[in-house]
């Protein structure tokens, strides 16, 4: 079964900043990965979807990239910003349920 | 707009009493999943649907029933079986037949215990 590991749990960092979030995963048989953002009380937010062809996937600030080998993807974001603070969970599907399995996040803060 | 719609935004249960929850989407996703989210920690999935009229147990499933009468609804029953209900609630939805598209997620019901 696949499982899904986020460190660190929690990162403060002061703004400007560059910055990864570290996602490792157990199984290198994926389709694809997905960063999302949740902030406080809401629903989450898809920020990439990365596949599993892929080595990299670029949104603005922000790049993903993908090393299946090793089982890791990482999330850099450049140039932090307060907005930014918010807690970012990946996921990957299942094969056969097409449902998500999460990590349990990484809480970011981004001091003004 | 398309997106996926949850309600109420807050719910409040009794002992032994049963509380539905309320997914709707204008996405014409095929897929459809109900997760639950405790503090500090990952989602976990308790019912998934990928079609109408069909519905499969998820990780955490006891306590818990769906129903998928139409493509557009996937609404959750919070049964008095489950001993604890508090939590954060989200509905997420798919194309099932294509894999590498996103799922999207509502903005949550928080269900507490009164």
């Amino acid at each position: 079964k696949q499982e899904v590991t986020q460190i660190p749990a929690a990162l403060s960092v002061p703004e400007g900043e560059n910055l990864v979030l570290n996602c490792s995963f157990t199984d290198s048989a994926i389709y694809n990965l997905q960063w999302f953002r949740q902030d406080p009380g809401k629903g989450l937010t898809s920020l990439l979807l990365i596949q599993s062809s892929q080595r990299e996937q670029t949104s603005g600030r922000l790049n993903a990239s993908l090393d299946k080998s090793s089982g890791r993807s990482t999330l850099y974001i450049a140039a932090s910003q307060p907005g930014d603070s918010a807690t970012y969970l990946c996921a990957i599907p299942d094969t056969g349920r097409r449902a998500l399995t999460f990590g349990s996040g990484t809480r970011l803060q981004v001091q003004p | 707009d398309g997106g996926i719609t949850q309600s109420p935004k807050y719910l409040f249960r009794k002992e032994g009493q049963n509380v539905t929850l309320s997914c709707e989407q204008n996405l014409n996703h095929d897929a459809m999943y109900w997760y639950r989210q405790d503090p500090g920690q990952g989602l976990r999935l308790i019912y998934y649907s990928q079609i109408v009229n069909d519905f499969q147990k998820g990780d955490i499933a006891e306590g818990y029933s769906v129903s998928r009468e139409k493509k557009e609804s996937f609404p959750l029953t919070v049964t008095s079986a489950q001993k604890n209900p508090t939590a954060f609630y989200l509905c997420a939805s798919s194309f099932d037949r294509v894999v590498n598209q996103p799922q999207h997620f509502g903005d949550g019901t928080r269900l507490s215990i009164l």
